[in-house]
């Protein structure tokens, strides 16, 4: 079982929409959890973490951990074409927030 | 803005040259930094582990006399891929946890996209 699995997607959703975006783990010690936005050819960028079970919100962004069913997902409201990207899903190792393991992403297309 | 920044962006380079990455945590000082590696079409796969004033890290697979690794200082850790070839060409990405904490999150730099032909 790999440890960090996402849907590769590609997402499609029209502009306005919420994108939902979902992710598993297998380590049930993991205590953080990350979302990473890319962009085509640029380097990461943090959009959110969350350590407790339940929803975590910052502006368009909601983060939900659910540690029982070990899954973490990221809610985008009102989809803007410029969230267009591939979105990371990161969980540390062992614990630890030093050594993090990605999904392989989920490349989100937001149409005009 | 940037709280680590990474150096030099792009690299293109004949096959057997050695090239230098630096990276450094802005405005915090980083005991730990992590070098990552990305082929296109795939997610980041870490390969080492940075340490202010210890060796490198190294996860299993990489070879640490090809990928040089110095954290000489609290704000600076070099990678060097020593005489690179071909499949080398990658993009390149260091981070590090804000202030060392490890409850925070891992800032990215730039990144550096390598070309070896």
């Amino acid at each position: 079982q790999k440890e960090v699995e996402q849907n590769s997607g590609p997402l499609s959703v029209p502009e306005g929409a919420i994108a939902s975006l979902n992710c598993t783990y297998s380590d049930r010690g993991s205590q953080s959890f990350f979302w990473y936005r890319q962009y085509s050819g640029k380097s990461p960028e943090l959009i959110m973490f969350i350590y407790s079970n339940g929803d975590k919100e910052d502006g368009r962004f909601t983060a939900q951990l659910n540690k029982a069913s070990q899954y973490v997902s990221l809610l985008i409201r009102d989809s803007q074409p410029s969230d267009s990207a591939t979105y990371l899903c990161a969980v540390p190792r062992g614990g630890s927030n030093y050594k993090l393991t990605f999904g392989k992403g989920t490349l989100l297309t937001v149409n005009p | 803005g940037a709280v680590v920044s990474q150096h030099p962006s792009r690299v293109i380079c004949k096959s057997g040259t050695s090239v230098k990455i630096e990276c450094r945590s802005l405005d915090f000082q980083a005991t730990t930094m992590f070098w990552y590696r990305q082929f296109p079409k795939q997610s980041l796969m870490l390969m080492a582990t940075s340490n202010e004033g210890s060796k490198a890290t190294y996860e299993q697979g990489v070879e640490k006399d090809k990928f040089l690794i110095n954290h000489a200082s609290l704000t600076l850790s070099t990678l060097t891929v020593t005489s690179a070839h071909p499949e080398d060409s990658s993009f390149y990405i260091c981070s590090a946890n804000r202030g060392g904490d490890s409850n925070q999150p891992q800032h990215f730099g730039d990144g550096t996209r390598l070309s070896i032909l």
